[in-house]
């Protein structure tokens, strides 16, 4: 079936330590984005890419890095910078310039929890 | 950059009634995209309908349908005949047609109780 994966389902990090939430996707979607979700702050994007070995920061990108080595694959890190990183954290895919009001996939999401 | 509103936190319907959630957004652009997204307690996000901004007709799909006002900067999402599976939140979404800036902006959300 084709879909987009995130690992694992619950995460929890000591403060600290740096964490990296994983995201694949078998859909062949150039574009990949990473959202985090707070309680009444709705979805908040941290980092997309559009293309294999590009990306750009979105609104909240602040102690966060990513790579996009394959198309497939879109890790996130939450670094130790991050100074409220406990949250749910999303990741999408879609196709890219299609011209259409073509829709993104969500994986199921990875909620953080910093102990 | 583009801003989605969302100015209802929460909503409540009866089982079987009609219910509109409200949703403005703010863009210079004329051509872009918008949605509305279901998020059921498991938290998977699923697409309800979708508008492309060039099309003035009112998108449906089914039970839901929205009402565009282009004009105004609304896109609501009406709910009819509502059912104890769409007890959600629900997300407004705009998107870009610019081929460089094709990212989805999420409202706050509103949360849908459906009484039985």
């Amino acid at each position: 079936d084709g879909g987009i994966t995130q690992s694992p389902k619950y995460l929890f990090r000591k403060e600290g330590q740096n964490v990296t939430l994983s995201c694949e996707q078998n859909l062949n979607h150039d574009a990949m984005y990473w959202y985090r979700q707070d309680p009444g702050q709705g979805l908040r994007l941290i980092y997309y890419s559009q293309i294999v070995n590009d990306f750009q920061k979105g609104d909240i990108a602040e102690g966060y890095s990513v790579s996009r080595e394959k198309k497939e694959s879109f890790p996130l890190t939450v670094t130790s910078a991050q100074k409220n990183p406990t949250a749910f954290y999303l990741c999408a895919s879609s196709p890219f310039r299609t011209g259409k009001a073509t829709e993104a996939f969500f994986g199921q999401g990875t909620r953080l929890t910093v102990v | 950059a583009q801003t989605v509103t969302q100015s209802q936190p929460e909503m409540s319907v009866q089982e079987a009634e009609t219910v509109t959630l409200s949703c403005t957004y703010d863009t210079s652009e004329s051509d872009y995209y918008l949605f509305w997204y279901k998020q059921p307690p498991s938290r998977q996000m699923i697409l309800v309908i979708r508008q492309e901004a060039y099309k003035q007709q009112n998108a449906t799909e089914n039970r839901f349908s929205v009402n565009f006002q282009k004009a105004a900067k609304s896109f609501s999402l009406k709910i009819s005949d509502s059912q104890l599976g769409d007890a959600a939140m629900y997300f407004c979404a705009y998107r870009s047609s610019d081929f460089g800036n094709e990212k989805l902006t999420f409202g706050t959300g509103t949360r849908l109780t459906i009484i039985p």
